[in-house]
C-alpha cells in the first residue's frame, strides 16, 4: 500500500541519548516534513526538505536535524535529547507547491524524553 | 505573521445533524488551504484541497468553502454519523515562496448515536 511509513511507533528514551526517527515514503513525493505535535500548541513543523539533496528549517527546528539523500527517505535525528522534546512525531510529504501538494502523513511516532 | 484560528475547540452533535467547522486566517495571502481530520493516536488524513482560484471542493457527505478576501473556510459535514467522530484542522500555505503550511489547533468533533 503506498505511503508513508514512520518507525520506530513509540519510544521511551533517556535524557542526553541520540536517537533517529525513521520516515519513508514510496509515493516519489519532492517535498518531505516533520512535524510536532504538542496539547495545546498543535502541530509545529521542524524541517523540510522540497527535493531530495535539500534541507530547511521550521518554527522550532534546534535539537533537530534531518537529512535526504534521496527522494524516499527523511531521518529526523535528536542529537541529544531532552525532555522538552517529548511529543509525538509526523512525516509527511506532497508533491510539492506547484503540483497540487495534498499532504499525506504518517502515523506518528510517539517519543517519551525522561 | 498567518495565523489560523478554528472555533470552537470543541462541538458535540446528535447523530443525523448537518453541521459547519469554521476556520479563519488572517492573512488573504495564501496558495490553497486544507482540511485534514485527525482520529485519536493517529496521523492526519487530507479530506479536501481548496485552491486560492476555487470557492469550493465537495467530496461526498463533505463541502468546503473559501471566502479568500474575508479570511474565512468552512467545513460543511451533512448527515452527521458516529464515524465522522474526530479532530479536524485546517492548514493554509501562505505566499511568499515558503514550502511551510500553517495550521489551525483543530475542533474535535463527536457525533452522539
Amino acid at each position: 500500500i503506498a505511503g508513508i511509513t514512520q518507525a520506530p511507533t513509540s519510544q521511551i528514551l533517556a535524557a542526553g541519548r541520540r536517537m533517529t526517527l525513521r520516515c519513508t515514503q514510496d509515493m516519489r513525493h519532492n517535498a518531505m516534513y516533520w512535524y510536532r505535535q504538542d496539547l495545546g500548541l498543535g502541530l509545529r513543523l521542524i524541517h523540510y526538505s522540497n527535493t531530495a539533496g535539500t534541507t530547511g528549517k521550521g518554527e522550532v527546528p534546534d535539537g533537530y536535524s534531518v537529512s535526504r539523500a534521496n527522494t524516499d527517505d527523511f531521518p529526523l535525528t535528536l542529537a541529544s535529547a531532552v525532555p522538552s522534546q517529548t511529543s509525538v512525531y509526523f512525516c509527511a510529504s506532497s508533491a510539492g507547491l506547484h503540483k497540487g501538494e495534498k499532504l499525506f502523513f504518517g502515523s506518528g511516532t510517539q517519543l517519551s524524553v525522561l | 505573521k498567518q495565523e489560523v484560528t478554528q472555533i470552537p475547540a470543541a462541538l458535540s452533535v446528535p447523530e443525523g445533524e448537518n453541521l459547519v467547522l469554521n476556520c479563519s486566517f488572517t492573512d488573504s495571502a495564501i496558495y490553497n488551504l486544507q482540511w485534514f481530520r485527525q482520529d485519536p493516536g493517529k496521523g492526519l488524513t487530507s479530506l479536501l484541497l481548496i485552491q486560492s482560484s476555487q470557492r469550493e471542493q465537495t467530496s461526498g457527505r463533505l463541502n468546503a468553502s473559501l471566502d479568500k478576501s474575508s479570511g474565512r473556510s468552512t467545513l460543511y459535514i451533512a448527515a452527521s454519523q458516529p464515524g465522522d467522530s474526530a479532530t479536524y484542522l485546517c492548514a493554509v500555505r501562505p505566499q511568499g515562496g515558503s514550502e511551510k503550511l500553517v495550521f489551525g489547533k483543530g475542533t474535535k468533533l463527536t457525533v452522539n448515536p
